[in-house]
């Protein structure tokens, strides 16, 4: 198994593109997520989804649209980029229908927006 | 929503000392507290994790306490190791909700 798999592993965009990046695991886990990690702030939380068709909104949402159309994929989608969108992104999915268990993150993607 | 407050921000200790982290929740119906560690340039891992039906857990060196009534728990590094070096973070989970959310983490060095 892949687990967690992430595209691409950095990115540069320049304020005001779009774009979308990509997250898919192959462990059949309801709860997928989306995290930003930035300096001294930890990982916070953008979007989650517990199951296809299913999503809600995390703590920083604003910027970000999410999908979840098959168990596998949830793509997270920046609309207009700003600078302050610059962060680390981690995808994070784990097998639900509890909240306990744990997370399993994808390597990340290194994020600049100029 | 859940708040999760985590100290220190940064903790330095020698080799073979005890590392105390601290975080503290804001709603009590979080019932859900791991710990994961992440190891520079790679991707958070679970390293322990805590029910709120139980008051301590330990896995070899480390153990993690929690105290419900004043809302918080610790994580607890024994015998620390270099191989301890990294960043950890504290989580809290309500039983009603997925949502797992993190505290800002706490960037450990062990010195040998």
């Amino acid at each position: 198994n892949a687990g967690v798999t992430q595209t691409p592993k950095f990115q540069v965009l320049k304020t005001g593109q779009s774009m979308t990046l990509q997250c898919a695991q192959d462990m059949n886990h309801e709860y997928m997520s989306w995290y930003r990690q930035d300096p001294g702030m930890g990982l916070r939380l953008i979007h989650y989804s517990v199951g296809a068709g299913i999503t809600d909104q995390g703590e920083v949402p604003n910027g970000y649209n999410v999908s979840r159309s098959t168990t596998e994929d949830f793509p997270l989608r920046l609309l207009s980029a700003a600078p302050s969108q610059t962060s680390v992104y981690f995808c994070a999915s784990k097998w639900a229908p509890a909240n306990t268990g744990e997370l399993f993150f994808g390597e990340g993607s290194r994020l600049t927006v100029l | 929503g859940e708040n999760v407050e985590q100290h220190p921000s940064t903790l330095s200790v020698q080799e073979g000392d005890s590392a105390v982290i601290k975080c503290t929740y804001s709603d009590s119906a979080s019932n859900y507290f791991p710990w994961y560690k992440q190891e520079l340039g790679k991707r958070p891992q679970l390293i322990i994790d805590i029910r709120s039906n139980v008051g301590e857990k330990k896995d070899q060196r480390i153990a993690v306490t929690l105290n419900k009534t004043a809302k918080h728990f610790s994580l607890h590094i024994t015998e620390t190791q270099p191989e301890d070096s990294a960043v950890y973070f504290c989580a809290a989970s309500l039983d009603s909700s997925y949502k797992l959310i993190f505290g800002s983490g706490t960037r450990l060095l062990v010195r040998p």
